[in-house]
């Protein structure tokens, strides 16, 4: 069974500065990475995903994540951030025909 | 496309009553999943299909909950009876299986029990 680990359950950050959100995921085999987001009251929604090549993946709202397999890592980051940007974030893992596995989540809350 | 369309979007219902939860996945997809969101809890997957059918549905709390899927493009979760600790937000999801399976979130239902 795979296993996904965000190590950070709330990040308090101010506006305009960077931000990491860590992830960790369990698996010996080639898997997919997504991070989802969830902004209050809504549903999920993709902000970005690694599949192949590049380990660096661009997102939606300038968020951009890197796929780290030696340390089985895919952390979120974004270099400035917004009041906008106050939301659920959860990292998730899966393989080719299997199921999805989500972390528990990081409540990313921008402070004025 | 609509998207994954779930109804209703609120739902408030009395201990007891039978609750009925919908969900129309995006055409095309084959795998469908129902999820429960709590502050307790966090995000429980409570069970999936593939092509219809029930894979894994270790999730589900216990008998009062159920899930159908007649064809593939509709699902159902009921609970009967229902109870407060139902109370929750469920969303449904659905993906292309075989693929790197990308999944697709509707607006979730927010279930109040009284």
């Amino acid at each position: 069974a795979q296993s996904v680990t965000q190590l950070d359950s709330q990040v308090p950050v101010f506006e305009e500065a960077p931000v990491e959100l860590r992830c960790n995921y369990s698996s010996s085999v080639s898997v997919y990475l997504f991070w989802y987001v969830q902004y209050p009251n809504q549903g999920l929604q993709l902000l970005l995903k690694y599949l192949s090549g590049s380990t660096l993946v661009k997102g939606i709202n300038g968020f951009e994540a890197e796929f780290n397999k030696s340390q089985t890592s895919f952390h979120l980051r974004k270099p400035s951030v917004h009041i906008s940007d106050t939301a659920e974030y959860f990292c998730a893992v899966s393989r080719t025909g299997n199921q999805f596995y989500f972390g528990t989540g990081t409540s990313l809350t921008v402070i004025p | 496309d609509a998207g994954v369309i779930q109804s209703p979007r609120h739902e408030v219902t009395e201990m007891g009553q039978e609750v009925t939860l919908r969900c129309k996945p995006i055409s095309g997809h084959n795998s469908l999943f129902w999820y429960r969101q709590t502050m307790m809890r966090g995000l429980e997957l409570l069970i999936y299909f593939n092509n219809n059918v029930p894979i894994d549905d270790s999730g589900m709390p216990e008998d009062r909950f159920s899930a159908k899927m007649p064809n593939a493009s509709f699902s159902t979760l009921k609970i009967q009876p229902s109870e407060p600790r139902d109370s929750a937000v469920y969303f449904c999801a659905s993906t292309y299986r075989d693929s790197y399976n990308e999944q697709f979130f509707g607006p979730g239902t927010r279930l109040t029990v009284l």
